[in-house]
């Protein structure tokens, strides 16, 4: 079974409309962390927000914020006000344990296309 | 403070050839993992270190080697390079643990 599902190859939003990209995971782990980054046509990952499976607060940076419904294992990231630079792959990804290990599993990413 | 510095950024190898990558992480960050990215297969990890220590493996042949000086600065291997070895290839840098990892702006490797 995939660890890490984004269901959603491509997304369209319009400019300074909010966008969510789904995010769901799979874990017997107690102890974990759920991250999104986001990666533009450059290449580099960008980290936007991080969420531990024990916080109870949704985790928020900005105009990112991450709904996260443990029970449902989800993380979708919420980004409010789009604007045309927000456009790039987003990558939901897992870390599980509470060692040290550092290991990251990552969903297929969800394409982001802000429109006019 | 500075971020993961990866060198080189992009490198043209021929078949058979062996590469070294660099990964500097951030001041402090004790764990370098590494992660090779292709439109086929997606995202997959490599390798993890900690303190010169190799923590985890991906499922990857021994022709993907990697290792970790006292400084925290990680070099991964690649020999008797394949053309599927065309790749991005991108660097995590973390305190350890399940905390933000911060990633450089990776080696963009192809084989010829």
């Amino acid at each position: 079974a995939q660890k890490i599902t984004q269901t959603q190859p491509g997304m369209f939003v319009q400019e300074k409309e909010a966008v969510t990209l789904d995010c769901t995971y799979d874990t017997s782990d107690q102890s974990y962390g759920l991250f999104w980054y986001k990666q533009p046509s450059s290449g580099e990952m960008i980290f936007l927000i991080y969420q531990g499976s024990y916080d109870e607060q949704n985790a928020t940076e900005g105009r990112y914020s991450l709904n996260f419904q443990k029970a449902r294992k989800s993380a979708n990231l919420v980004i409010s006000a789009s604007q045309l630079g927000d456009s790039a792959m987003y990558f939901c990804a897992m870390r599980e344990g509470s060692g040290t290990a550092s290991k990251l599993t990552f969903g297929t990413g969800t394409r982001l296309q802000v429109t006019l | 403070k500075a971020g993961v510095t990866q060198t080189p950024r992009y490198l043209i190898k021929t078949r058979g050839q062996q590469v070294t990558l660099s990964c500097s992480p951030i001041s402090g960050h004790r764990s370098v993992s590494w992660y090779q990215q292709t439109p086929g297969q997606g995202l997959q990890f490599l390798f993890e270190y900690f303190s010169e220590t190799q923590r985890n493996k991906g499922n990857f042949p021994g022709r993907f080697s990697g290792r970790q000086f006292s400084n925290s600065r990680s070099e991964m291997n690649v020999s008797t390079l394949e053309l599927g070895d065309s790749a991005l290839y991108l660097c995590a840098s973390t305190l350890g643990g399940i905390t933000e990892a911060f990633f450089g702006q990776g080696t963009r490797l192809t084989v010829v």
